[in-house]
């Protein structure tokens, strides 16, 4: 299995309150993907980074921010979450992009109540 | 923008039969086709894939074939067991080459 690891794997947290998940890679891999899983939307593209400190925005990223300041790290936050964020999160990799088989983490539940 | 249509949503067939799902995709630029599947609990797994420059792949019980023309591509389980219950997703690559978009899910139930 791929090295990833995603931090913490479950979070319940209160509306208005900072949230931050980490997402935590061994394999050296160029790309890294955070998406949110709702049911009957399958997997949603939030945010990802092309390189360090080189991230752009996917299809559902309003409300969220990234950062990359290492390789191995791609951190998301939300600022002031809300009720509509609660999800499960799920952190991929990729040696080279969309052209490039994409590896998952275990995922982050997060509960906003 | 572009999407990924995922048929059926649901799926249920006896142990021992075959299983096909199916997705559309719009963007005619795509050229990378993955099959992810997912359990309870845990994050989607890579299955299968095939690019836009092969008609049809197979692993064992498990094929993929593409349509370019048609813009579709299907995956195909035979002799399915009990353990290929899960949920499976489709994705296509979009044409800047960096993202992937996934279709809404197919839950597969195997009855034994």
């Amino acid at each position: 299995d791929a090295g990833i690891t995603q931090s913490p794997r479950h979070k319940v947290t209160e509306t208005g309150t900072p949230v931050t998940l980490r997402c935590h890679q061994t394999e050296n891999h160029r790309y890294m993907y955070w998406y949110r899983q709702d049911p009957g939307h399958g997997l949603r593209l939030i945010h990802y980074s092309y390189g360090v400190k080189d991230t752009d925005k996917g299809e559902v990223s309003d409300g969220y921010s990234v950062s990359r300041s290492k390789t191995e790290d791609f951190l998301l936050t939300l600022e002031s979450a809300t009720s509509s964020q609660t999800s499960v999160y799920f952190c991929a990799i990729s040696e080279a992009g969309g052209n490039q088989p994409q590896h998952f983490g275990d995922g982050t539940r997060l509960s906003i109540l | 923008g572009e999407n990924v249509e995922q048929h059926p949503s649901t799926l249920s067939v006896q142990e021992g039969d075959s299983a096909v799902i199916k997705c559309t995709y719009s963007d005619s630029a795509s050229n990378y086709f993955p099959w992810y599947k997912q359990e309870l609990g845990k994050g989607p797994q890579l299955i299968i894939d095939i690019r836009s420059n092969v008609g049809e792949k197979k692993d064992q019980r498990i094929a993929v074939t593409l349509n370019k023309t048609a813009k579709h591509f299907s995956l195909h389980i035979t002799e399915t067991q009990p353990e290929d219950s899960a949920v499976y997703f489709c994705a296509a690559s979009l044409s800047d080459g960096n993202k992937l978009v996934f279709g809404a899910g197919t839950i597969l139930r195997v009855k034994s």
